[in-house]
């Protein structure tokens, strides 16, 4: 099984900062497989990011992706309120897995 | 545009099986991917299994034994049954549309959620 490691698991920052979330596997795969989501309290998850770094319909482009191999990344350049939420990165080229998530909390 | 929705009882007792049913409307079933995924309150994520339209599937390793997923393409719908619950298995369960290809096999979109809690 590949295990996602994401990190750190909280960050706390202020609107208009940078986010970095990392997501790191225990093997490594093609980019193709990895993906981002977000989640808010008491909400579904939603897509973000698929292929590692194409957004999906709707995602403002202040969300990017990047990343390959063992060590992928999702960035929020300039944080607003709403980013408030869990990210989970997932893979799915060896079976698959999601990450433990990151939370985003906006101060 | 796809709409997923779960259904099924809220409340299970520990050894029974739990059954669930995801509804879709706004498109076809064929030629897509299909997924359960599970969150314990307060918890991340987990897969529990997909299945093709064409009805082969894969499952989490850790579930295989006690799942069981089917598709009914005619009826828009999909279907889980886990055995043998217990309290470790009571979670939002969520259905998901993957992708056309292994490739594209990202959830998107997903069900509301349905709570399932396991207790006599």
């Amino acid at each position: 099984e590949v295990v996602l490691t994401q990190s750190p698991g909280t960050l706390s920052l202020s609107p208009g900062e940078r986010a970095t979330l990392s997501c790191r596997a225990s093997q490594s795969f093609s980019s193709t497989y990895l993906a981002w989501y977000q989640q808010k309290p008491g909400q579904a998850p939603r897509l973000l990011i698929y292929g590692a770094s194409s957004r999906a319909t709707g995602i403002p482009d202040r969300f990017s992706g990047s990343g390959s191999g063992t060590d992928f990344t999702l960035t929020i350049s300039r944080l607003e309120p709403e980013d408030s939420a869990v990210y989970y990165c997932q893979q799915f080229g060896w079976s698959l897995t999601f990450g433990g998530g990151t939370k985003v909390e906006i101060k | 545009q796809v709409q997923l929705q779960e259904s099924g009882p809220g409340l299970v007792k520990p050894s029974e099986t739990l059954s669930l049913t995801c509804n879709v409307s706004g498109d076809s079933m064929s030629r897509y991917y299909w997924s359960w995924i599970r969150q314990p309150p307060g918890k991340g994520l987990e897969w529990i299994g997909f299945i093709y339209y064409s009805g082969s599937t894969n499952y989490n390793p850790s579930l295989k034994s006690r799942v069981t997923i089917s598709i009914d393409t005619s009826k828009n719908h999909f279907s889980l049954k886990l055995t043998s619950v217990t309290a470790a298995d009571t979670a939002v369960y969520y259905c998901t549309r993957g992708g056309q290809t292994y490739v594209n096999n990202w959830a998107d979109p997903w069900g509301q959620g349905i709570l399932v809690t396991v207790s006599s």
